[in-house]
């Protein structure tokens, strides 16, 4: 499969800053990604569809406000947590549909993911 | 809204013991159906997918599932688990056709004795 991955795989920060997250599609271009936000011992959520080009789109109850996403280039796309607090805290996953590689599937590629940690 | 259940949390067998997970989904029709399993690490992995045809569907490292629309139920099987199955496995679906909106169970987590 594509091989998506992101930047940094942990992050602590003191409550109040602004931390950024990065996931790079690797070998392939990808108008979209995704991502996700998992909870200890908990299933993955999605949090936002990221458009290249475009604003990415939000899923219910997610505050855009809080979490900026912003698809750079047809490689990258960026998650900035702003003015972090403990219950930011999470693991935060990005993933690449198939069709963005030109798979005749569908599926999608999962980046290994970020701990953030907001003290 | 579709719903995915993932009945066991936790499950430990011994290597060389089989495997079975259970998956069950709530939705009016059958759905795009998906085994990832996530590794410390690593991410999520797709062991297997069922769109339509055969109900049994075989997957990598020695994985299947099959869907019985009866029971709502995608279960995943391995006659023979290894020390290195051992990580977090999730049952999703796609409603739309689009691999766009996946929707997770919460994880089962397998632990492997030797």
């Amino acid at each position: 499969g594509a091989v998506v991955s992101q930047h940094p795989s942990w992050v602590i920060c003191k409550s109040g800053t602004s931390v950024k997250i990065e996931c790079r599609s690797l070998d392939f271009q990808a108008t979209t990604m995704f991502w996700y936000r998992q909870f200890p011992k908990q299933s993955l959520m999605l949090m936002a569809t990221s458009n290249e080009g475009s604003k990415a789109t939000y899923e219910q109850g997610v505050e855009k406000d809080k979490f900026l996403i912003n698809h750079a280039s047809l490689t990258l796309s960026t998650l900035t947590v702003t003015s972090a607090h403990p219950e930011d805290s999470s693991f935060y996953i990005c993933s690449v549909p198939s069709q963005q590689a030109g798979g005749a599937y569908n599926e999608q590629f999962f980046g290994p993911g970020t701990r953030l940690t907001v003290l | 809204a579709q719903s995915v259940t993932q009945p066991d949390i936790h499950i430990t067998v011994s290597e060389g013991a089989s495997l079975e997970l259970r998956c069950n989904y709530s939705y009016g029709a059958t759905p795009y159906l998906f085994w990832y399993v996530q590794s410390p690490g690593q991410g999520l992995q797709l062991l297997l997918k069922y769109f339509s045809g055969d109900t049994l569907v075989q997957g990598i490292k020695g994985f299947e599932a099959e869907f019985k629309r009866s029971q709502s139920s995608f279960n995943l099987r391995k006659p023979s688990v290894h020390w290195s199955d051992a990580a977090e496995y999730f049952c999703a679906v796609d409603v739309t056709g689009t691999a766009s909106k996946l929707t997770f169970g919460t994880g089962t987590r397998l632990q492997v004795t030797l």
